[in-house]
């Protein structure tokens, strides 16, 4: 059975600082990892998608890497913002028993202080 | 482009009824998936289906059943429900159901049973 962890589970960082959000992964025959950031009551909305031949991926300040064989990820956000501050979590696609199936992390709740 | 919608917005039922949630794709986005997000925890996938057939399921009992149209817009189902069944329902869809694509997430449904 996959099981995504994220840590830490919570972060407050001064505006300004770079940071590392952390995903790990048990089962390491995956389709693809996808970080999407999650506002209170809100829904998902998508950051970066890697494809499981992928090392990395970048999207403006965003920047995620990919260690298939370790079973880790990594969202680098560069030159944080208050905007910043939300929930981060990470998802793996996999093959189950000839279906598909989506694990989510628990998420990383960010806050970015002014 | 409207992105994806979710109906109702917030829906209260009562311990034992059943419940239709429901959701609208992206336009030519033909996959559409489900899951359950429960207060402090990562979303949990339900179904993914895909030119109206289920191609993923996650660990849900058979209380839950969705559909997709031929439109493709889907149905969540959920019957007999227990208090245990009151969280956020999110819709996503994609392009097609392989990996290959990124998922656009809903709004959300939240239910709440009482």
């Amino acid at each position: 059975k996959q099981e995504v962890t994220q840590i830490p589970a919570a972060l407050s960082v001064p505006e300004g600082e770079n940071l590392v959000l952390n995903c790990s992964f048990t089962d390491s025959a995956i389709y693809n990892l996808q970080w999407f950031r999650q506002d209170p009551g809100k829904g998902l909305t998508s950051l970066l998608l890697i494809q499981s031949s992928q090392r990395e991926q970048t999207s403006g300040r965003l920047n995620a890497s990919l260690d298939k064989s370790s079973g880790r990820s990594t969202l680098y956000i560069a030159a944080s913002q208050p905007g910043d501050s939300a929930t981060y979590l990470c998802a793996v696609r996999q093959n189950s028993g000839g279906y598909q199936k989506v694990t989510f992390g628990t998420g990383t709740k960010l806050q970015v202080i002014p | 482009d409207a992105g994806v919608t979710q109906s109702p917005t917030h829906l209260i039922k009562t311990r034992g009824q059943h419940v239709t949630l429901r959701c609208s794709p992206i336009s030519g986005h033909k996959s559409v998936s489900w899951y359950q997000q429960v207060l402090g925890q990562g979303p949990q996938f339900i179904f993914q289906y895909y030119e109206k057939e289920e191609r993923g399921r996650g660990n849900f009992p058979d209380r839950f059943s969705a559909r997709q149209f031929p439109n493709y817009s889907s149905e969540l189902n959920v019957n007999a429900l227990l208090l245990g069944d009151s969280a956020l329902y999110l819709c996503a869809s994609s392009l097609a159901g392989t990996d290959l694509y990124e998922q656009y997430f809903g709004p959300g449904t939240r239910l709440t049973v009482t």
